[in-house]
């Protein structure tokens, strides 16, 4: 059983600060790693993804990837209200089927 | 481009009864998938299409659950009869299976369907 874990939060931080949204895998060949971010009532949208070991950036966002520690995170600089959601990691695994596995998802909450 | 259109929005149905959700991909996309999200279990895979053909379906649950594609804009996924332990909030999404690489399937959402079974 492929998994993808993250903390379920919530996880409340000032509008301002740095938000560190983590998540970690199970199968060590994954090849494809996604952050969607779904607000309250609505579908998942694709805010970023990342294939290559280190950091990504864009914009606010900076996603980093550490495939021998099996682990993916978000970090969210300059964190607004607006930014508070649920975030849903994606991974798509080894195996040729390239269907996205996804965690539980962690909600963040930024309070002015 | 619309985006991924699912029907109904929302469906409230009694135990025993049959239920179909709708979803019509986005133009060009090759692959079909269907989510199922609650609060307990988070985004769990139902099942894939790829090119009209069901690829994976290991993700229903059990028989009363089944999927169709006819082609390549329409997709079904019926309950027969439905329970109340079915209820949850049904995604559909498509991706262009190959698009900038594979690496990159990035899968596009519907609106989903909030379906109560009471």
């Amino acid at each position: 059983q492929k998994e993808v874990e993250q903390n379920s939060g919530p996880l409340s931080v000032p509008e301002g600060a740095i938000a560190s949204l983590n998540c970690t895998y199970s199968d060590r060949g994954s090849q494809s790693f996604f952050w969607y971010r779904q607000y309250s009532g609505k579908s998942p949208e694709l805010i970023m993804f990342i294939y290559s070991n280190g950091d990504k950036e864009d914009g606010r966002f900076t996603a980093q990837l550490n495939k021998a520690s099996q682990y993916v995170s978000l970090l969210i600089r300059d964190s607004q209200p607006s930014d508070s959601a649920t975030y849903l990691c994606a991974v798509i695994s080894s195996g040729g089927s390239y269907i996205p596995t996804f965690g539980r998802g962690t909600s963040l909450i930024v309070h002015p | 481009d619309a985006g991924v259109i699912q029907s109904p929005r929302h469906e409230v149905t009694e135990m025993g009864q049959e239920v179909t959700l709708r979803c019509k991909p986005i133009s060009g996309h090759n692959s079909l998938f269907w989510y199922r999200q609650t609060m307990m279990r988070g985004l769990e895979l139902l099942i894939y299409f790829n090119n009209n053909v069901p690829i994976d379906d290991s993700g229903m649950p059990e028989d009363r659950f089944s999927a169709k594609m006819p082609n390549a804009s329409f997709s079904t996924l019926k309950i027969q009869p439905s329970e109340p332990r079915d209820s949850a909030v049904y995604f559909c999404a498509s991706t262009i299976w190959g698009s900038r690489g594979r690496l990159n399937t990035e899968a596009f959402f519907g609106q989903g369907t909030r379906l109560t079974v009471v």
